[in-house]
């Protein structure tokens, strides 16, 4: 069965530092990657997805297969990157979404 | 507004109580999916329905079921509720190629909240 971990529930940074939002699933087929973001009051919405291998918001992710993991990246936060972040894999038909990472942009 | 719209926002009810839970999806949209968020926990996915077919299912109790209307709307039903089963409950829609299989962009609403006391 797949299974997303997302290890930190919180992470907290300053403004200008670097972030990685870590993610790490198991699935014995071929994994389909993504992101999603809900920032405060708003609805979860998509981020970016690996297949698209773009960057969004200055956002990256990359899909590493040997260590099974789909960490997001950002080189310098912004206080309005300040949300929480859900990585999620799908197989078939399901969406199978991480436990959550609460990250907090200090100024 | 077109986006996914879920009824009612909050709902507050006693143990071994049944209530239903409303959706409507995006304009267009054929697929509706349902999670349930607890405390502390992440999204869990409960069913997936594709224009009115129930197409996935995950860890979704016996005492719980849903269904998709041909209007496209869909409901979950919750019955002989325990006090556990307190949790934002997510619909989410998506466009759904041809067969129904998920793309990976799903569009939310804004969940339900249900306290069940």
């Amino acid at each position: 069965a797949q299974r997303v971990t997302q290890p930190e529930k919180l992470l907290s940074v300053f403004k200008g530092a670097p972030v990685e939002l870590k993610c790490n699933y198991s699935y014995s087929g071929s994994p389909e990657l993504f992101w999603y973001v809900q920032y405060s009051r708003q609805r979860l919405q998509l981020l970016l997805r690996h297949i698209s291998r773009e960057s969004i918001k200055g956002f990256t992710a990359d899909l590493n297969k040997g260590e099974t993991s789909f960490h997001l990246k950002k080189p310098f936060a912004q206080e309005e990157d300040s949300a929480m972040y859900y990585c999620a894999l799908m197989s078939g038909n399901m969406l199978t979404f991480g436990g959550g990472t609460r990250l907090m942009v200090k100024p | 507004d077109s986006g996914v719209t879920q009824t009612p926002k909050h709902l507050i009810t006693a143990t071994g109580q049944r209530v239903t839970l409303r959706c409507s999806p995006r304009s267009g949209d054929l697929s509706v999916y349902w999670y349930q968020q607890s405390l502390d926990q992440g999204l869990q996915f409960l069913i997936q329905y594709y224009n009115g077919e129930e197409r996935a299912k995950g860890n979704i109790l016996e005492r719980f079921s849903a269904q998709q209307f041909p209007d496209l709307h869909s409901e979950l039903n919750l019955s002989s509720l325990e006090l556990g089963d307190s949790a934002l409950y997510f619909c989410a829609s998506s466009v759904g190629p041809a067969g129904g299989q998920n793309t990976g962009e799903l569009f939310f609403g804004e969940g339900s909240r249900l306290t069940v006391l």
